[in-house]
C-alpha cells in the first residue's frame, strides 16, 4: 500500500464551480500535512499547510481527519488558473515528506 | 536568484553513459532532498542530507546512484551506467532545519532522457 493515496482525477469543472478531493495516508504517526500545486512540467510549489482544525486560504479550504487518516482540499469559485495537479504531502515525525501521485484539476471556460 | 537552482535542466544521454546533476539549495537551508518524478506520479524520495551528512537513502537509489554534499552547500547526484528506466525528472528541494520549518522549496528539476 502506498503511503499517500489520491484520486488521480481528472476533475473537469466549469469556471465558478466548487471542486473537492481527498487524500488518504497510511502512517498514523504522520504529523504534518500539506497541499502542493504542480503545473505541467514545472516543480511543485506549496499551496497551503493543513492544520488539525482545518484552515482556509482565500478560495481554498483544507481539512484534516486524523481518525480516518484523510486530508481534503476544496476549491471554491474555480478559476482557469486553478488548473493544475494537486499533490498531497505527508510528513512523518522525522524528516521524510511523502507525496501522493496527485489529483489533476482542469477548469474550463 | 535566491531559489533552488538545478543544472542541467535537460540531459539526453545514451544508455550506459554516466550523468551528473547539480543542485544549489537556498543558502540558509541546511536540509537538502533529492526526489525523482516520472509521468503521472508524485515525487519519490531518493535521499536526504542534513548539512554534509547523508542521513537516508531510499531503496530506489540503486548502487548506480550516488549523491554527495561535500561542504554542506551544493549537492550532486550521479547516475552511472544509465538505463532507460532512469528517464525521469530529478528534483532537488531544500528547507531550513528545526521542527517548525517543514516547507520544501523545489528547484525546477533536471529532466533526464536515456535513449
Amino acid at each position: 500500500r502506498k503511503e499517500v493515496e489520491q484520486d488521480p482525477g481528472p476533475f473537469n469543472v466549469p469556471e465558478g464551480a466548487t471542486v473537492a478531493f481527498n487524500c488518504t495516508y497510511s502512517n498514523s504517526a504522520s504529523q504534518s500535512f500539506f497541499w502542493y500545486r504542480q503545473d505541467c512540467r514545472k516543480e511543485p510549489k506549496l499551496l497551503m499547510s493543513v492544520y488539525s482544525s482545518g484552515n482556509e486560504d482565500g478560495r481554498f479550504t483544507a481539512q484534516l481527519n486524523r481518525a480516518s487518516q484523510y486530508i481534503s482540499l476544496l476549491i471554491r469559485d474555480s478559476k482557469l488558473s486553478d488548473s493544475a495537479t494537486y499533490l498531497c504531502v505527508v510528513k512523518r515525525a522525522d524528516y521524510k515528506l511523502s507525496f501522493g501521485a496527485g489529483t489533476t484539476v482542469t477548469v474550463r471556460a | 536568484d535566491t531559489g533552488v537552482s538545478q543544472d542541467p535542466r535537460h540531459k539526453i544521454t545514451k544508455r550506459g553513459q554516466n550523468v551528473t546533476f547539480r543542485c544549489d539549495p537556498i543558502s540558509e537551508h541546511n536540509r537538502l532532498y533529492w526526489y525523482r518524478q516520472t509521468l503521472g506520479q508524485g515525487p519519490e524520495f531518493l535521499t536526504y542530507f542534513q548539512n554534509e551528512a547523508q542521513l537516508e537513502k531510499s531503496r530506489l537509489l540503486s548502487d548506480r546512484f550516488s549523491a554527495e554534499r561535500p561542504k554542506g552547500s551544493f549537492s550532486t547526484l550521479e547516475i552511472q551506467r544509465t538505463e532507460q528506466g532512469d528517464s525521469a525528472m530529478y528534483l532537488c528541494a531544500s528547507r531550513q532545519g528545526g521542527s517548525g520549518a517543514n516547507v520544501l522549496t523545489f528547484g525546477a528539476g533536471s529532466r533526464l532522457t536515456v535513449l
